[in-house]
């Protein structure tokens, strides 16, 4: 049974950088894409973007000049750092796994409200 | 960019009834690449039906999700109670490469 489980901070001012990881229990990297989504109730479920089992990555293009995603699969892990952030990034983060055939996404961590405040 | 239109935006049903929800895309859309979610106040959207009709494990029968192209429709043919929740609709494309949600449907009891 696939499991994702994602920590960081949930409180920064304004120009911080926002930082989360997700662990991965049970199940492989390989064949899979694994994404960062956030929820707000101003934009709803916003795609953030992904990173696959070889490192390649594709973002949001309205976010893509402040987002980078990692992978340490040697940790069955997988992180997002999101820069310069302001208060219209506060919302839930989710992280997730796409299929590679569909890009539907099956398993999903359990979120964290990231809030962005001075 | 592939913009999803879920409507209604609110659904008030009683427990039995049928629900039609629909999804239309602003151009169309790959059906191998239409998904749909339920989510729960608190919880992570969980997924129903991937490639628009293939039910995920675990989905209920009552659940059926159709369409192609820009029209697209998850259908609850008899409500349960822990079927209320939000529903959302999302594709993949990938000129560029992008993930989109529909901005959902409530699904409320009347």
């Amino acid at each position: 049974q696939v499991q994702l489980h994602q920590w960081g901070a949930g409180l920064l001012k304004p120009s911080e950088t926002l930082s989360l990881t997700c662990d991965v229990y049970g199940g492989s990297f390989s064949g899979y894409y694994w994404s960062w989504i956030r929820q707000s109730p101003g934009t709803g479920l916003e795609w953030i973007g992904e990173i696959n089992h070889i490192g390649s990555t594709k973002f949001n293009p309205s976010l893509k000049s402040r987002v980078a995603i990692s992978i340490d699969k040697s940790k069955n892990q997988f992180s997002l750092n999101l820069t310069s952030v302001t208060a219209a990034d506060t919302a839930v983060y989710f992280c997730a796994r796409a299929q590679g055939g569909h890009r539907n996404f099956d398993y999903w961590g359990q979120g964290t409200l990231v809030t962005v405040s001075s | 960019e592939i913009v999803l239109t879920q409507s209604p935006g609110t659904l008030s049903l009683s427990p039995g009834e049928r629900a039609t929800l629909s999804c239309r895309a602003s151009q169309s859309v790959n059906s191998i690449y239409l998904a749909w979610y339920q989510q729960k106040p608190g919880q992570a959207p969980r997924l129903l039906f991937y490639g628009a009709s293939n039910r995920a494990t675990g989905v209920p029968g009552r659940f059926s999700g159709s369409g192609s192209g820009t029209d697209f429709t998850l259908t609850i043919s008899r409500l349960e109670p822990e079927d209320f929740a939000v529903y959302y609709c999302q594709q993949y494309g990938d000129s560029p490469p992008k993930v989109t949600f529909g901005g959902g449907t409530k699904v409320e009891i009347k």
